[in-house]
């Protein structure tokens, strides 16, 4: 069955220090989201990629944040300065379509770790 | 948005079939009414979807309710691995949106 695919799992980060996120979502799929999960709260939605812009982003997703599709097959996160407040489960998901009439798929994520 | 109602958490037996409901009163014609679950330490799973009829899959049965207003997602027969938080959430089929989670329903099973 196909996957989404993140890397790295676990990634630890210096507080200040840029860091990127990398997904590869399934490869006839054509909407990509980025979501994160604070410890012991809600699956929190980023922001969502399609047609190589940003479709829509939440209040999370300020200027330190960016995403891109930089060839046929990843998808990245960008947060440049990180904060010890973005620790945090960070997942992507893609789907054929945005629309109801399709399930999105999840990668397993990445624990990132600000200290 | 459309708004739907879970249990914070339901318990069930290993070996028997668990009901997990979900109220959604206020869902649109050109809503479907998806159901996604994450295990612990997991990202987020996709389970089924349906649309007005009843749906079956591998891994669960979706029940939708005549007036569409509530559905009820059924495992058949539950096991440890299902323990995991269930989300009820609704999509709509004409324009595009993101899926958002709320809090869902914690699954308990009990050996």
């Amino acid at each position: 069955e196909p996957e989404v695919t993140q890397t790295p799992s676990h990634q630890v980060t210096q507080m200040g220090q840029e860091v990127i996120l990398r997904c590869v979502p399934i490869s006839n799929h054509l909407y990509f989201y980025w979501y994160r999960q604070i410890l012991g709260q809600k699956v929190e939605f980023l922001v969502s990629f399609y047609n190589n812009e940003i479709s829509e982003k939440s209040e999370i997703f300020d200027d330190q944040f960016s995403v891109e599709r930089p060839d046929g097959s990843n998808f990245t996160l960008k947060i440049r300065s990180t904060k010890l407040e973005d620790s945090a489960m960070y997942f992507c998901a893609s789907s054929g379509r945005a629309t109801g009439t399709y399930g999105y798929t999840f990668g397993s994520g990445t624990r990132l770790t600000v200290v | 948005d459309a708004k739907t109602t879970q249990p914070n958490s339901m318990e069930s037996n290993e070996e028997e079939p668990v009901h997990l409901p979900c109220n959604h009163s206020t869902i649109s014609g050109t809503d479907y009414i998806h159901w996604y679950r994450q295990l612990p330490s997991q990202g987020p799973e996709y389970v089924i979807h349906g649309l007005t009829s009843n749906v079956n899959n591998r891994m669960a049965s979706l029940a939708i309710a005549e007036d569409r207003k509530s559905s009820t997602l059924i495992l058949h027969r539950a096991t440890l691995r299902d323990a995991a938080v269930y989300y009820c959430i609704l999509i709509p089929m004409n324009r595009d949106d993101k899926i958002i989670f709320g809090k869902g329903t914690r699954l308990h099973i009990l050996p």
